[in-house]
């Protein structure tokens, strides 16, 4: 079945500076991988997702890349604010047919020091 | 109202103890998940649901069951509740309809807490 690896699991940055979070997935066939951010004390929240048919995708200061060959996404957030300080799951599913499912990877722990 | 809602938001209860957890939700959404969340284990699947008469085992099924009692409503039970399923659950929908759609929301959750 499908795997999904995240790396970092934890990333401090300074606010106004760059964050990226990786993702890979181990079966070929997935084609939707949405990125979710997590506040404390709430359930994850969808704030991106990105489909197998596009590269790239951008929203505001976030954006998702997706590499099919290599089997990696990634997720950028541009000029980091404190507000951006949350837990972030990528995931990864087949769509078509009886699938749908999310795998979902083990998180990354965003902290924006001001 | 929240799309998906979630009761109780916290329990304290005893080992050996039988506890129910329950989920609604008004997106009219077919599919229902339960998560657990453990920190650093991400979130891991215990049960879903396709409709009211398709309910399936996730990766983590072991110690607890569902039921479905419409399609608004997934509940999630712990028969006897042992130390280790001290954890956040989160119930979730998802719009999917097999040819492709977006991705999950998520309830509050509700952390359990077994002494």
């Amino acid at each position: 079945g499908e795997n999904v690896e995240q790396h970092p699991s934890t990333l401090s940055v300074q606010e106004g500076d760059s964050a990226v979070i990786k993702c890979t997935y181990s079966d070929s066939a997935s084609n939707y991988f949405p990125w979710y951010k997590q506040e404390l004390g709430k359930g994850p929240q969808l704030i991106i997702d990105i489909r197998s048919n596009v590269g790239e995708k951008k929203d505001q200061r976030i954006a998702v890349t997706l590499n099919k060959t290599a089997k990696h996404f990634s997720l950028h957030i541009t000029e980091t604010q404190p507000e951006d300080s949350a837990v972030y799951f990528c995931a990864a599913s087949i769509h078509g047919g009886s699938q749908g499912n999310l795998i979902f990877g083990k998180g990354t722990k965003l902290s924006v020091k001001p | 109202d929240a799309d998906v809602t979630q009761t109780p938001r916290n329990r304290i209860t005893k080992t050996g103890k039988r506890i129910m957890l329950e989920c609604s939700q008004t997106k009219g959404h077919d599919r229902m998940y339960w998560y657990r969340q453990d920190p650093g284990l991400g979130l891991r699947l215990i049960y879903y649901s396709f409709d009211v008469k398709d309910i399936n085992k996730g990766e983590i099924s072991d110690g607890y069951s569902v039921s479905r009692q419409a399609q608004a409503k997934f509940s999630l039970s712990l028969e006897s509740a042992i130390p280790n399923q001290t954890a956040l659950y989160f119930c979730a929908t998802s719009d999917y309809n097999g040819q492709g759609a977006g991705g999950y929301t998520f309830g509050s959750g509700t952390r359990l807490t077994v002494v």
